[in-house]
């Protein structure tokens, strides 16, 4: 079974400009999460989404990041404009459903802001 | 909001010995609790996992016990191989209908030399 997928793996882009991550789920799977992984505040739950429908964006740093759910096998977390300081690898992640327990993870994205 | 401290940040074992890793957490109404195996250039992977309605669970070589009264629980590892090597995290969180938010310790480096 396929587990996660997210694309790019690797991205590198200039400050300024747009950055796009996307993540399909795994199939079946109700719940959509992306994290943010960096050394100085380790993982943080960015946002979540339920039957895609944004449930917490409380992690969301500013508003520079926005994230969108259009079908039950896409997400997106876009960051307009970048800034140095988005370099992280960032997680998708999926559970079967909001009252069920396990998430599992995806490789994640490195993103560079250089 | 829920805070999970970790300890300790780097572990070194010898092939064959235990490991423990220990994990606090602020939140009594904190109900489950789960473990990640992080491998270099990949996502967080799910080990183990318990609930708050139970003390202590195993996995062949791997066990989780929580103390929900000092509000502590720990993951231990026998007999350890050179694959265990990875970096571990623990997690907290409240699982309602309306939601899982986990909340991350800060990670441990397992090390385990031949």
């Amino acid at each position: 079974d396929a587990g996660v997928i997210q694309s790019p793996r690797h991205e590198v882009t200039e400050m300024g400009q747009e950055v796009t991550l996307r993540c399909k789920p795994i199939s079946g799977h109700n719940s959509l999460f992306w994290y943010r992984q960096t050394m100085m505040r380790g993982l943080e739950l960015l946002i979540y989404f339920n039957n895609n429908v944004p449930i917490d964006d409380s992690g969301m740093p500013e508003d520079r990041f926005s994230a969108k759910m259009p079908n039950a096998s896409f997400s997106t977390l876009k960051i307009q404009p970048s800034e140095p300081r988005d370099s992280a690898v960032y997680f998708c992640a999926s559970s079967p459903g909001l009252a069920v327990h396990e998430q599992y993870f995806g490789p994640g994205t490195r993103l560079t802001v250089t | 909001g829920e805070n999970v401290e970790q300890h300790p940040s780097t572990l070194s074992v010898q092939e064959g010995d235990s490991a423990v890793i220990k994990c606090t957490y602020s939140d009594s109404a904190s109900n489950y609790f789960p473990w990640y195996k992080q491998e270099l250039g990949k996502g967080p992977q799910l080990i183990i996992d318990i609930r708050s309605n139970v003390g202590e669970k195993k996995d062949q070589r791997i066990a989780v016990t929580l103390n929900k009264t000092a509000k502590h629980f720990s993951l231990h590892i026998t007999e350890t191989q050179p694959e265990d090597s990875a970096v571990y995290f623990c997690a907290a969180s409240r699982v309602t209908g309306g939601g899982n938010k986990l909340t991350f310790g800060t990670g441990t480096q397992l090390k385990v030399e031949l």
